[in-house]
């Protein structure tokens, strides 16, 4: 069974402009959350969909989106890229959401630099 | 702000000794989980204790849970090289659903 898929892998991208990340769940799993890490703030939740809606929101600006397929698979969007945003960005996913009894399965993440 | 605290934040030992890092935590919780990050991947689940649990084991892991205190400790046993990663304490942050990570303990295994 394939694990979590991230793409892409590395990014870079300038100040200004626009990203769109992309996760592709374990097969069978509906939920998909989004994290951010960074050395500073270590890691943040960004936001979790399930069922191509999204139940829970992290404290993070507008600027920060994110969407769910039917198949699961789930892309998020940082819009005006500032400095602060180079991070490794996360995905996990798990069979159903929000019960937090169920373990993670996380991606290798994309790692984004703003230039 | 980070529901769980890990301490120590760096750790570094001999292969073959004991690696016991700690996690705090602030508000109640039904289960805490532990997860290994190797450098720059993603995280892999170790081991759920849930909040009526004291004790747990898994292979070389064992995981204790004190609710009074609110603190966790993961001790490895035997440690390897490959037990090289950062470790990271979650909880459901008073059931809000979500899993909320402390900062992370970063563990070197010297051979």
């Amino acid at each position: 069974k394939a694990g979590v898929t991230q793409t892409p892998r590395y990014l870079i991208k300038t100040r200004g402009q626009q990203v769109t990340l992309s996760c592709s769940p374990i097969s069978g799993h509906r939920s998909v959350s989004w994290y951010q890490q960074t050395p500073g703030q270590g890691l943040q939740f960004l936001f979790e969909y399930f069922s191509e809606t999204q139940r829970n929101k992290g404290n993070f600006p507008g600027r920060f989106s994110g969407r769910q397929f039917s198949n699961s698979r789930s892309e998020m969007n940082v819009s005006t890229l500032e400095l602060g945003d180079s991070a490794l960005y996360l995905c996990a996913s798990s069979l159903v959401p929000g019960l937090t009894n169920e373990k993670l399965f996380f991606g290798s993440g994309t790692q984004l630099s703003v230039l | 702000s980070q529901q769980g605290e890990e301490d120590p934040q760096a750790l570094s030992i001999q292969e073959g000794e004991n690696a016991t890092m700690n996690c705090s935590y602030k508000t109640s919780i039904n289960n805490l989980q532990w997860y290994r990050q190797n450098s720059g991947r993603g995280l892999v689940h170790l081991i759920l204790i849930r909040s009526n649990e004291r004790e747990k084991h898994s292979g070389r892991l064992r995981v204790t849970l004190d609710t009074s205190k609110k603190s966790s400790s993961l001790l490895i046993t035997a440690s390897r090289a490959a037990d090289t990663a950062s470790y990271f304490c979650a909880t459901d942050s008073g059931g809000a659903q979500k899993l909320v990570f402390g900062q992370g303990t970063r563990l070197t295994i010297n051979p």
